[in-house]
């Protein structure tokens, strides 16, 4: 069983050109959840969706961050016309559909290393 | 959720036992403990949770006090490369959103 994929694992984006993020979750998993890093920090959260819907996102930027899970392939994180400070790890999760209680786990893939120039 | 507590290192030798502490006294009845630990560069990888009763699996053991203000999480024989970012989470249902909130965490270093 495939875990989490990431891709690309590292990008590199000159300053104003958009980065495109990609995570396909683990099979049968139909929650995905978007983590960024920056460097020597911790992992905040940034969003949550599920097919076709996104449940919170109360931790993205207000500009220029859009995700998205359609019904079919992956997740896309969108970054337009990134900035330095962009530069980060991004992590995916995915988690298999909840039942009442918060008793199950996320599983991360590898994380896109951005780095912005 | 609840605010965590963890020292911020640890050392521990080789094959002994890594017992990383952690404080939730304002947990609530219904959040559960999880750990999670990240390995340098890599997506975090979940360990272990539990509500109030120990729990076991193969990678390690969580004991969480009779008053769930506390628990500690049990690596019984480290080995080199369990040397990574530890971090301790409480959560709970919230009703439509499921993020896990990372707090700094307890940097363990195995030494041979």
């Amino acid at each position: 069983n495939a875990g989490v994929m990431q891709n690309p694992r590292h990008l590199v984006r000159r300053r104003g050109q958009e980065a495109r993020l990609r995570c396909s979750p683990m099979k049968g998993h139909s929650h995905v959840y978007w983590y960024r890093q920056l460097p020597e920090e911790g992992l905040k959260f940034m969003v949550y969706l599920q097919k076709e819907n996104i449940i919170d996102e109360s931790g993205m930027p207000k500009e220029r961050f859009s995700a998205e899970f359609p019904k079919e392939g992956p997740s896309i994180l969108r970054i337009q016309q990134v900035v330095r400070g962009d530069s980060a790890a991004y992590f995916c999760a995915s988690s298999p559909l909840r039942s009442r209680l918060p008793s199950y786990e996320q599983y991360f893939g590898p994380g896109t290393r951005l780095t912005v120039t | 959720d609840a605010k965590t507590t963890q020292p911020t290192s640890m050392d521990c030798a080789e094959g002994r036992a890594a017992n990383l502490p952690c404080n939730h006294s304002t947990i609530s009845g219904n959040e559960y403990v999880y750990w999670y630990r990240q390995i340098h560069s890599q997506g975090p990888q979940y360990i272990i949770h539990g509500l109030k009763n120990n729990e076991t699996n193969e990678m390690a053991s969580l004991i969480i006090t009779e008053d769930r203000k506390s628990s500690t999480l049990i690596l019984p024989h480290a080995t080199l490369r369990d040397t990574a970012v530890y971090y301790c989470i409480v959560r709970a249902y919230q009703g439509g959103s499921e993020k896990l909130v990372f707090g700094k965490g307890t940097k363990l270093t195995v030494n041979p």
